[in-house]
Parts: C-alpha cells; structure tokens; sequence
C-alpha cells in the first residue's frame, strides 16, 4: 500500500527551513527518502529503520515513529540544490524474503533564491 | 563506485519490434529491480531480481520479460508494446533485496512506443 506524503509541494527562500512527512496504514520495517530532479533519476537520502539506526547524508536529519507508522525529513537552511521531487519508501514483506518497495506521490520542492 | 548503467537512454520502438533495455552495476550488489515511471508520478516497481532469480513479478504484463544474465546485468525484453507504455524504465541495485538496504538507480530509458 503506498505511503501517504505531505505537504503536495513547497516553495522556499534560500537558507528557509521544510518538512516532508510520510505516513502509512501499515506497519513500517524502513523508511527510505529519494530526491530527484527533472529529467534525472533518483538519488538516496536516507534510510530509517527501525529500532533507531539511520544511514545516509549528513546534511539531512529524519525520524522514524515506528508506533506511530511515520516519518518526517527534515531540510534546513535550504540551498538552490534541495530543488527536486522528495519520495519517501517503504518496504512490504512478500514471499521468499524479499520485500516489495512502494513509493509515496511525491512532494515537490522548489528553492528560489 | 555506486554507479549503475542503463542503455539505451532513450527508445522509440513500434508496437510490432522487439526490443531490449539493458542495465548493469559493478558494486556487488545481490538485488536488482525494474520501474516504470509515468511523467509526475512515483516510481512502480515491476520486477525484483535477488541472487539471479525472480523474485517479485507486480503484475506485469506478459510483453515485458525479464532476464538477469548474471549477477551484474539485468535486461527487460520488449514485444509487442502499447502506447500506454511509454514511459522512463529505471533500473536499480541494492546489496540485498530486504528492506534495510537502499537502491542505487540508474539514469533510465526514455521509452516512446509509436
């Protein structure tokens, strides 16, 4: 079941602060962050797991509310670069062991100068 | 290197060829996925690759068919497309396909089916 993203979009100053969340109806093992820019693909931010253990940028800081089946990311003293789409996955366990990743809709985030 | 490859970047393909995307990495990783992204939307996944097989097959339509040849190439085989195709197919990596593991993507194919 894909993950539920807020806000659609945000527009910001440079140096402004913004807060992408993602929620779930389902029980969370992960939570993975992406950005992408137009034309691009993809690119790795975050991973939250559960139990507390996180890996990725250092210039991005996330939570992980395993109870309450959130996640938030948190971009501060936003740079032209932050510019793109934010998705937040999640993984759902299928047979063999493998899990079925699932993308929420996107959150578009535009940086003006 | 945490670089995965994709060829062709882009593909204009009738809807009677056969045709074939192909994407490699080289960073050892164990699981390799298939996506198809429309304009504006996320990512769907389509196939997952762990250890050369199968894995997870969403639903996809019988004329897209997978294949990893080995454990650093993973190809989608095309036939007898629809318009309603066309879209960007990403290709991913990551070391292992549970849930604790994040994906490296490709730059994608930008396919057209006329």
């Amino acid at each position: 079941q894909q993950p539920v993203q807020s806000p659609q979009a945000v527009i910001l100053r440079e140096g402004e602060d913004a807060v992408i969340n993602c929620s779930s109806s389902k029980a969370l093992y992960s939570v993975h962050w992406y950005r992408q820019k137009h034309g691009e693909a993809p690119v790795f931010l975050m991973i939250l797991l559960k139990g507390g253990e996180q890996k990725g940028h250092d210039k991005i800081s996330a939570s992980f509310n395993e109870k309450k089946q959130q996640s938030s990311l948190y971009l501060t003293a936003s740079q032209l670069s932050y510019s793109g789409t934010y998705f937040c996955g999640t993984a759902a366990p299928a047979s063999g062991g493998s899990y079925i990743p699932t993308f929420g809709r996107g959150t578009s985030l535009i940086v003006h100068p | 290197d945490t670089e995965v490859t994709q060829t062709p970047k882009h593909l204009v393909m009738g809807m009677t060829n056969k045709k074939s995307l192909k994407c490699e990495q080289h960073m050892g990783h164990r699981a390799m996925y298939w996506y198809k992204q429309k304009a504006k939307k996320p990512p769907e996944l389509m196939f997952v690759y762990s250890y050369e097989k199968l894995s997870i097959n969403e639903s996809v339509p019988s004329r897209f068919s997978p294949e990893c040849p080995n454990s650093s190439l993973l190809n989608l085989h095309l036939h007898a497309l629809q318009p309603e195709d066309s879209a960007l197919y990403l290709c991913a990596s990551s070391q292992d396909a549970g849930s604790s593991y994040e994906q490296y993507f490709g730059p994608g194919t930008r396919l057209t089916v006329t």
